[in-house]
């Protein structure tokens, strides 16, 4: 069974500073890691998707990085600003194509 | 990217009651939609898988008699909350998997407060 676990649970920094995300998972046949933002009380917004096949992604300042055989996605923000403060959730797709698991995120938050 | 709606956002409704949320994939077929509840401070739990034309599979633990899908069109599925409890208060999210390349679509969600 898959189990995503996200570090650390809660991050608060300055603006401008560069940050990262960490998401570990246990089952390493996954067939692709997608990074989410969710603002309090709304959907998911789909950030960054990496196939099996990647090893990163990135989408302006965002870069997203897998490792299988660590088990291991990290998602980092250059130059954060206070609109990227959301919670963060990484979520990893497996067992037959079907199963997304999700991480209980990190909620970040940016101080301007 | 492809689009899927959620229909409620929002919706309040008293203990004993039903109601009905619909997951909706707007630029594609989608033979399989997942239904997930997010309870305060938790992470999103898949709830059932809905098929197209068929019976959906749900998670242990899910009770299918309390949490009826029906996915009657390859664009269409629909969660029916039955006898509405406080407990049943959640973040219900749907996807929709478009198979070509594989990617699950996320709808932005329906908040469910049950007085």
């Amino acid at each position: 069974k898959q189990e995503v676990t996200q570090i650390p649970a809660a991050l608060s920094v300055p603006e401008g500073e560069n940050l990262v995300l960490n998401c570990s998972f246990t089952d390493s046949a996954i067939y692709n890691l997608q990074w989410f933002r969710q603002d309090p009380g709304k959907g998911l917004t789909s950030l960054l998707l990496i196939q099996s096949s990647q090893r990163e992604q990135t989408s302006g300042r965002l870069n997203a990085s897998l490792d299988k055989s660590s088990g291991r996605s990290t998602l980092y923000i250059a130059a954060s600003q206070p609109g990227d403060s959301a919670t963060y959730l990484c979520a990893g797709l497996s067992g037959g194509y079907q199963k997304v698991t999700f991480g209980i995120g990190t909620k970040l938050q940016v101080i301007p | 990217g492809a689009v899927v709606s959620q229909h409620p956002s929002r919706v309040i409704c008293k203990s004993g009651t039903s109601v009905k949320i619909e997951c909706r994939s707007l630029d594609f077929q989608a033979t399989t939609m997942f239904w997930y509840r997010q309870f305060p401070k938790q992470s999103l739990m898949l709830m059932a898988t809905s098929n197209e034309g068929s019976k959906a599979t749900y998670e242990q633990g899910v009770e299918k008699d309390k949490f009826l899908i029906n996915h009657a069109s390859l664009t269409l599925s629909t969660l029916t909350v039955t006898s509405a409890h406080p407990e049943d208060s959640s973040f219900y999210i749907c996807s929709a998997v478009r198979v070509t390349p594989y990617e699950q679509y996320f709808g932005p969600g329906t908040r469910l407060t049950v007085t």
